[in-house]
This record gives C-alpha cells, structure tokens and sequence, in this order.
C-alpha cells in the first residue's frame, strides 16, 4: 500500500511556542486530513484538505494540502499544554476506494 | 453526536484463543471499519464494510475476518489469537460517499500472552 511519512515522530512543546509537523507521500491524494489522538481516546479529525494549494485553520490550528497532492502540513501557533496527544495525518484516494492511508503519527509532549 | 462504542477498553487473551472485539454505532452509517495501531506506523486498516454483509480486506487482513450481521455492528475475529496480534484495535464509522467523516471509537487494548 502507499507510505506516509510523518515527521517529526516526536517533539516537546513549550507553551507559547509554534510547532510544526508535515507528511510527504510517494503518491498522490485528493483528501488529506489531520487528526488528534489524546490518551485513552480515537482520533478525532482537526482539519480537512480538499484541494491542492488549500491553506484551512481550525483555531490555533492551520494546515495546508501541497500543490503536489503529495504533501501537507500542520502548524499549531501558540501552543499550550492540552495540545499534548498524538498528531496524525491521512491521505484519501478516491479510486482507492476513498479508504484512509495513515502516517505514523507524531507525538506531542510538553517540555519538563 | 455520533457515538463508536468498542465493547471493551482493555483486554488479554492467550495464544491460540478466539477473540471477539465489537463495534457498535449508532448514527446509521453505511461503512465501517477496523484498524490496528502500533507505535510509529500508524493507523493500519484490516478490513472494512460498505454495507450490512459486505466486507473487504485491508491493507493487513491476515489472521483476521470479520462480521457485519447488522447495519450497526462490525465484529472484528481473532481466529487464533498470536502474541504478534498484540495491539490498540480501533472501529471506525463513516456515512456512505466520499468526503465523508470517519468517527472513531476509544480503541480497545489487546494483549495476547
């Protein structure tokens, strides 16, 4: 099946700070999505793409599809301690049916 | 609000066991899904269903099958349950057509000793 990479796996945030994280793909999608996993709990979808270029906020949150439909990322602004959970993107195909290809994920800890 | 119920948080069963893991939704949607999650890959999907009876395989189908007797219901089996098999198991649901939302559930914790 396709790969996602997401990057990075992991990184501390400190309140206040941007961070950023970003798929690539080796193939094309028509959707790309990203979504939110706290503790205890299934992901929960944070913002939709439906067109390459597309720049879509949610809040503090802004992400963007890639003019080559083989990327997108996810930028969080001001970050504050509840941003914690596992980040991850998916990209939907439809002539594969329009099931999810999910990245690995990218966990968000809060600096000690 | 859509609610995906998974019949247990956490669950360990022995080599060699059946396993039953329940998927139950309440919004009426055509399709439905399992994943299994494991650190660093991701969401990987197993098997899913357009509609009552119909299913089809994933991306990583061996060692399972599935039931969906019921527009509600989507049953994940552990025919032989192996410590490889050992994972976070999330159903998914989603109304038929494209661009529509999946809703997870909470996931259940499984472990085979």
């Amino acid at each position: 099946g396709q790969q996602l990479n997401q990057s990075p796996q992991s990184m501390f945030i400190q309140e206040g700070e941007d961070v950023s994280m970003n798929c690539t793909s080796s193939s094309i999608f028509n959707t790309w999505l990203w979504y939110k996993q706290e503790p205890g709990e299934g992901p929960v979808l944070l913002i939709a793409l439906y067109k390459a270029g597309e720049l879509t906020s949610n809040g503090r949150l802004t992400a963007q599809f890639g003019i080559t439909r083989k990327d997108s990322f996810l930028n969080i602004s001001a970050s504050i301690p509840s941003d914690v959970g596992i980040y991850f993107c998916a990209g939907q195909l439809k002539a594969a049916g329009n099931k999810l290809t999910f990245g690995g994920g990218t966990r968000v800890l809060v600096k000690p | 609000d859509v609610k995906v119920t998974q019949s247990s948080r956490y669950l360990v069963k022995r080599t060699g066991e059946k396993v039953f893991l329940e998927c139950v939704q309440d919004m009426d949607h055509e399709n439905m899904f399992w994943y299994r999650q494991d650190p660093g890959l991701g969401l990987r999907l197993i098997y899913f269903s357009y509609d009552v009876k119909m299913k089809e395989k994933g991306d990583i189908p061996e060692g399972y099958s599935v039931s969906r007797e019921k527009k509600e219901r989507f049953s994940l089996i552990l025919e032989s349950a192996s410590t490889n098999q050992t994972s976070m198991y999330l159903c998914a649901s989603r109304l038929g057509g494209a661009g529509n939302e999946q809703f997870f559930g909470p996931g259940t914790r499984l472990t085979v000793l």
